[in-house]
């Protein structure tokens, strides 16, 4: 595997189910990100792990909890969604330099996720 | 806060003929520009990024963006397109590094770019 993986790359979850998206990166970065992507709507940052730690929450409702184990993993635990939280779900990495980097994101295909 | 607007959502252009996206931009300071491209059913792929020096950047797949910093614009452009350019296209910017900038990116809405055969 290269880049950035993602898995599942669909997920059907009822409101009361709890499940996890997983995201590796195989490129030797140090920051994770994770982003919602709704149709007609901007990319919406959700998360940013810096050196595995997190950096940014950009306002995400609980029920979404990310998880860093170390700086080329990443997980989305979901519970008690929303249908509105329908949407495809996408991870990214960059080499991140505190004061001198600008590395461009490296994204990963999305995991495709419905809420009944 | 930085922003970065894209006017169109739908692009249609003649395969051969040039293309135009645009974007334009509204940051404190020098920006840090960027474009992606999203195929159906994938992740969004690199194409280019503006940083500093020459206004005009090449990137992959043959596309350029001129840097405008009196119009705050960074469009997109390819001399001829072809079908395969068909896609979502994205303009992002971030601050630069220092001064407690992160590395958050900030997207626009997106433009769909139609090449028609």
């Amino acid at each position: 595997e290269t880049g950035v993986t993602q898995t599942p790359r669909h997920l059907v979850m009822g409101m009361t189910n709890k499940k996890s998206l997983k995201c590796e990166q195989h490129l030797g970065h140090n920051a994770m990100y994770w982003y919602k992507q709704s149709a007609k709507k901007p990319l919406e940052l959700m998360f940013v792990y810096n050196f595995k730690e997190q950096t940014e929450n950009n306002s995400v409702p609980s029920r979404f909890s990310p998880e860093c184990p170390n700086s080329s993993h990443l997980f989305l635990h979901l519970h008690t969604l929303q249908p509105e939280d329908s949407a495809l779900y996408l991870c990214a990495s960059s080499q991140h330099e505190f004061g001198t980097s600008y590395w461009e994101q490296f994204f990963g295909p999305g995991t495709r996720l419905t809420v009944l | 806060a930085q922003s970065v607007a894209q006017p169109e959502d739908q692009v249609n252009v003649a395969e051969g003929n040039p293309l135009t996206v645009k974007c334009t931009y509204s940051v404190s300071g020098n920006p840090y520009l960027f474009w992606y491209v999203q195929y159906p059913n994938r992740g969004l792929q690199f194409l280019l990024k503006y940083i500093t020096g020459d206004n005009l950047v090449k990137g992959s797949y043959g596309f350029e963006a001129e840097f405008n910093k009196s119009q705050t614009s960074f469009h997109l452009k390819k001399p001829s397109a072809l079908v395969s350019d068909s896609a979502l296209y994205f303009c992002a910017v971030r601050d630069p590094p220092g001064g407690g900038a992160t590395n958050k990116l900030i997207f626009g809405t997106g433009t769909l770019l139609a090449v028609q055969p």
